[in-house]
C-alpha cells in the first residue's frame, strides 16, 4: 500500500524561529510533491509544489525534496502565529489520478 | 483563479433521508474528488471521477454514490443517511498530473 507519512505533532515552535515539518512517501515512483496549509475548520489550501530533487523557495516557505531518500520537508522561517495550522503532504504517481495524502502535522506557534 | 463551489457550508438532516452535495469548478478539470475528513484520521477519499460520466471507488465508498453528468460538476449522494456519516465533506478538483483545489467544505450533521 503506497503510504505517506508524516508526524502528527502538535510541533510548538516559538515566533520568529524556523519550523521545520517532515514527510516521508513509500512509492518510488512518485513524481509530484505538494504542501498544503489547512487552518481549523477550513479547506486545505496549497503553499508549495516541488517536483526535483533539491529546495524550492517562495517567501518564508522552502521545499526540499530528495528522491533517494524518499521524503520531502517544508521549512518556514521567521515563524509568525498565523502559520498555525496543520499541515498536509501530498504525492502524486506520474499515472495516477489522485494524490496520496498524509494525515497532517500540526504547527502551533508560540508568541 | 481556480474557483471550486460546493451547494452548503453546513447541513443537518435525519437518519434515512437522502442527501445530496455539489461540487462545480470553473476550470475545466477533467479530474474531481470527494473527501471525507474526521479529526484524527486525515483526507480519507470516497469517490474520484475522471471523466463525464465516469467515477471509480476511493477507500471509504460503501453508504455513497456519485454523479458526473457534466465536466464541472460533482454530486455527492449519501442514500440512507446515518449518524456515523456526519463529517466534513470536502470536493477537489484538478488537472491531470497537477495539484488539487478544494472547495469550502460542507459540515454534514446527520441527527
Amino acid at each position: 500500500q503506497k503510504e505517506v507519512e508524516q508526524n502528527s505533532g502538535p510541533l510548538s515552535v516559538p515566533e520568529g524561529a524556523i519550523a521545520s515539518l517532515n514527510c516521508t512517501y513509500s512509492d518510488r515512483g512518485s513524481q509530484s510533491f505538494f504542501w498544503y496549509r489547512q487552518y481549523s475548520g477550513k479547506s486545505p489550501e496549497l503553499i508549495m509544489s516541488i517536483y526535483s530533487n533539491g529546495d524550492k523557495e517562495d517567501g518564508r516557505f522552502t521545499a526540499q525534496l530528495n528522491k533517494a531518500s524518499q521524503y520531502v520537508s517544508l521549512l518556514i522561517r521567521d515563524s509568525q502565529p498565523s502559520d498555525s495550522a496543520t499541515y498536509l503532504c501530498a504525492v502524486n504517481q506520474d499515472s495516477n489520478y489522485q494524490l496520496i495524502w498524509g494525515a497532517g502535522t500540526k504547527l502551533i506557534i508560540k508568541p | 483563479d481556480v474557483k471550486v463551489t460546493q451547494s452548503s457550508r453546513y447541513l443537518v438532516k435525519r437518519t434515512g433521508e437522502k442527501v445530496f452535495l455539489e461540487c462545480v469548478q470553473d476550470m475545466d478539470h477533467e479530474n474531481m474528488f470527494w473527501y471525507r475528513q474526521d479529526p484524527g484520521l486525515g483526507l480519507r477519499l470516497i469517490y474520484f471521477s475522471y471523466d463525464v460520466k465516469m467515477k471509480e471507488k476511493g477507500d471509504i465508498p460503501e453508504g455513497y454514490s456519485v454523479s458526473r453528468e457534466k465536466k464541472e460538476r460533482f454530486s455527492l449522494i449519501l442514500e440512507s443517511a446515518s449518524t456515523n456519516q456526519t463529517s466534513m465533506y470536502l470536493c477537489a478538483s484538478m488537472r491531470v498530473k497537477e495539484t488539487q483545489y478544494f472547495g469550502p467544505g460542507t459540515r454534514l450533521l446527520v441527527l
